[in-house]
């Protein structure tokens, strides 16, 4: 079984839906993530927790927001979709440490109509 | 603030030649650097990183990089390339910030 599991792995909504993205890691660690991908833009950090009672904001956070809801799962949700919310949804988690390597979920590929 | 460059889009090489996928990174300290992979409709995996000590590290699937840090690189190599390396190829930095910070990718062909 994948470590990191991502639900759903393809999405299609429509303008002004809110949407969830779920991610689910049975490797034990702290830390999670999430990220997008987009072509020639590599993977930009939206927010990220480092522990169930924190929460902290990436780079492009606006849009966005996020729940904890146990160590093992870290979701994502997109209070109304946009367009240009259209991309490759990727959730990681990693150890304690900013040294430890991330292992990634297989991604929610996430079309925004 | 910390920043990582992957100067070419794209590399192409043939099968059996040497491959190298450039990485130049921007910190105030010390860095962590890796390298991760990206197959098509897959997720990212980890290759390989340095953290501290011998400037050559090795990684999965007979990759290495060389750590230069008056040149503020981590270049990923392979002595001798295969087909099935074809991949999407992504430099990462951490300077003891929040998260790793990914530069752009670069897309790797290799050729039979």
């Amino acid at each position: 079984d994948a470590d990191v599991t991502q639900t759903p792995r393809n999405r299609i909504t429509k303008t002004g839906k809110r949407i969830m993205l779920e991610c689910s890691q049975t490797k034990g660690h702290d830390r999670m993530y999430w990220y997008r991908q987009d072509p020639g833009l590599g993977l930009r950090l939206i927010y990220y927790s480092f522990d169930v009672k924190d929460i902290n904001k990436g780079e492009i956070s606006d849009g966005y927001s996020v729940s904890r809801q146990a160590q093992a799962k870290f979701s994502l949700s997109l209070e109304s979709a946009i367009p240009n919310q259209t991309a490759l949804y990727f959730c990681a988690t990693s150890g304690q440490g900013f040294y430890n390597e991330q292992f990634f979920g297989p991604g929610t590929r996430l079309t925004v109509l | 603030a910390q920043s990582v460059a992957q100067p070419e889009d794209q590399v192409n090489v043939a099968e059996g030649n040497p491959l190298t996928v450039k990485c130049t990174y921007s910190v105030s300290g010390n860095p962590y650097l890796f390298w991760y992979v990206q197959y098509p409709n897959r997720g990212l995996q980890f290759l390989l990183k340095y953290i501290t000590g011998d400037n050559l590290v090795k990684g999965s699937y007979g990759f290495e990089a060389e750590f230069n840090k008056s040149q503020t690189s981590f270049h990923l190599k392979k002595p001798s390339a295969l087909v099935s390396d074809s991949a999407l190829y992504f430099c990462a930095v951490n300077q003891a910030g929040t998260a790793l910070i990914f530069g752009k990718g670069t897309t790797l062909s290799v050729s039979s």
